[in-house]
């Protein structure tokens, strides 16, 4: 078993509607990171949380430390929000500085 | 956010031959530099960490005599893929980060070994 689960792995969407992505995970965490990688690789950071709630224009990232847990919100989808949506967890400890990814949430927002 | 780049963005060589990929913080300066290997729709695989003016890190299962890492300076990390082979064609991501702050990635380099 992974140790950071996403789910869904696909996700599909008219334009518009609220997306909810999931991630759980195992280990004790130091910090949760969010992250979206276009389909031409690049890959942009949207959270960085430790708890509570993070808001960015339409994006919403929520964590749960005690229930390991944590999700990505995109309220009012659009098409352009169509790409790979990756959890990723560092683990508390001494070296912080990894992260343990997640397999990735694909979405894909028809007009 | 802050800035990393990457060069070259593609690269198609001959195999045996070396390749050198380019990771640059552009606008902070990054005491840890990270680079990451990814296979057609699979998850990112951290291959090492690279600290400046020390020896990267490597992790289990990644060769350090085929992937030869320089951490030159505060702004530069330089990935080199020695005697490349196809089986090394990749997307090759790295990342810089402040500490305890956000990882802010490259844009990624397609190596194709012919």
């Amino acid at each position: 078993k992974n140790e950071v689960e996403q789910s869904p792995q696909n996700l599909t969407a008219q334009e518009g509607e609220f997306i909810t992505i999931n991630c759980s995970y195992s280990v004790g965490i130091s910090a949760l990171h969010w992250l979206q990688q276009h389909p031409g690789g690049g890959i942009v950071s949207l959270f960085m949380l430790s708890s509570g709630k993070k808001k960015h224009g339409r994006l919403i990232a929520t964590i749960n430390i005690q229930e390991k847990h944590s999700s990505l919100h995109i309220t009012a989808s659009h098409p352009r929000d169509s790409a790979v949506y990756i959890c990723a967890v560092e683990g508390a400890g001494h070296n912080t500085d990894k992260l343990i990814f997640g397999t990735g949430t694909r979405l894909q927002v028809f007009p | 956010g802050a800035v990393v780049s990457q060069h070259p963005s593609r690269v198609i060589c001959k195999s045996g031959t070396s390749v050198k990929i380019e990771c640059r913080s552009l606008d902070f300066q990054a005491t840890t530099m990270f680079w990451y290997r990814q296979f057609p729709k699979q998850s990112l695989m951290l291959m090492a960490t690279s600290n400046e003016g020390s020896k990267a890190t490597y992790e289990q299962g990644v060769e350090k005599d085929k992937f030869l890492i320089n951490h030159a300076s505060l702004t530069l990390s330089t990935l080199t893929v020695t005697s490349a082979h196809p089986e090394d064609s990749s997307f090759y991501i790295c990342s810089a980060r402040i500490p305890r702050n956000e990882q802010f990635f490259g844009p990624g380099t397609r190596l194709t070994v012919l």
